[in-house]
C-alpha cells in the first residue's frame, strides 16, 4: 500500500496564479483531511470529507476549495494565490471517528511559496 | 486563548537524557489524545495515542494524560539522536457524529538530541 500521496512535492506560483494540490489514498478511507502547517503554528485544518461528494469547511478555509469526486482522491484547490498560502499542505485519511484506535495518516505534504 | 497550548522549545539534550513534552488545552469535550512524530520535511506519524485519563507505555515512550487538570504529557526515556524531530500532541472529542474526527494540534515541539 501507498498509504496517501501528494503531488506535486514543491511548487513556487506567482501572487493571482491558480493550482490544484493532489491528494490520492489507497486505504479505501472514507474521511479525509486537507492541513496546512506554518513554522511554529502546528497544524491547521482547511477542509475536510467525509466520503465522496460530501465536503465540509475547517478551521482556514478562505482562499480554497474542495471537491471529492471519488473516495480515493481528495483534490485542494487555491485560486487566485497570495502570499499569506506559503506554507506547507498535508492530506490525511481516516477510517471512522469513533473507531479505536483511532488515527488519522498523513501524506508527505507539498511545499508551496507564493511570491 | 489558544485551545492547545505547547512550548515550541526548541530543546535540544544529550543523548541518553529523559525528555519531557508537555501540552494544555482549555476544551472539555477532548477525550482521544495522540502525539504524532513529525522528522524533518516529512508528514506527521502516530506515535501514541491515549483515550480518557491515564497512562500508556510503549517503550521508552510513556504518553500521561490527566484530564482533571487539561494536561498532556509524552516521556522519553534514554533519548537517541533517532528520536530528534518535532513532536505534536494532538487531541479530539473522537465521539463520531458531530466530531468527524477533527483534530486540534499544539503548536509542536522541535527536540535535537546530540551524540
Amino acid at each position: 500500500n501507498a498509504g496517501v500521496t501528494q503531488t506535486p512535492k514543491f511548487r513556487i506560483l506567482k501572487i493571482g496564479q491558480s493550482m490544484t494540490l493532489q491528494c490520492t489514498q489507497d486505504m479505501n478511507h472514507n474521511y479525509m483531511y486537507w492541513y496546512r502547517q506554518d513554522p511554529g503554528m502546528g497544524l491547521k485544518l482547511i477542509y475536510y470529507s467525509v466520503g465522496a461528494g460530501i465536503t465540509d469547511k475547517g478551521e482556514v478555509p478562505n482562499g480554497y476549495n474542495v471537491s471529492r469526486s471519488t473516495t480515493e482522491d481528495f483534490p485542494l484547490r487555491l485560486e487566485l494565490a497570495a502570499p499569506s498560502q506559503t506554507s506547507v499542505y498535508f492530506c490525511a485519511s481516516s477510517s471512522p471517528p469513533g473507531t479505536y484506535p483511532y488515527e488519522q495518516y498523513f501524506g508527505p505534504g507539498t511545499r508551496l511559496t507564493v511570491t | 486563548q489558544k485551545e492547545v497550548e505547547q512550548d515550541p522549545g526548541p530543546l535540544s539534550v544529550p543523548e541518553g537524557a529523559i525528555v519531557s513534552l508537555n501540552c494544555t488545552y482549555s476544551n472539555s469535550a477532548f477525550q482521544y489524545f495522540m502525539w504524532y512524530r513529525q522528522y524533518s520535511r516529512k508528514g506527521p506519524e502516530l506515535l501514541m495515542y491515549t483515550y480518557s485519563s491515564g497512562n500508556k507505555e510503549d517503550g521508552r515512550f510513556t504518553a500521561q494524560v490527566d484530564k482533571s487538570s487539561k494536561y498532556i504529557s509524552l516521556f522519553i526515556r534514554d533519548s537517541q539522536p533517532s528520536d530528534s524531530a518535532t513532536y505534536l500532541c494532538a487531541m479530539t472529542p473522537n465521539a463520531g457524529g458531530t466530531s468527524y474526527g477533527k483534530l486540534t494540534f499544539g503548536q509542536g515541539t522541535i527536540l535535537t538530541v546530540h551524540p
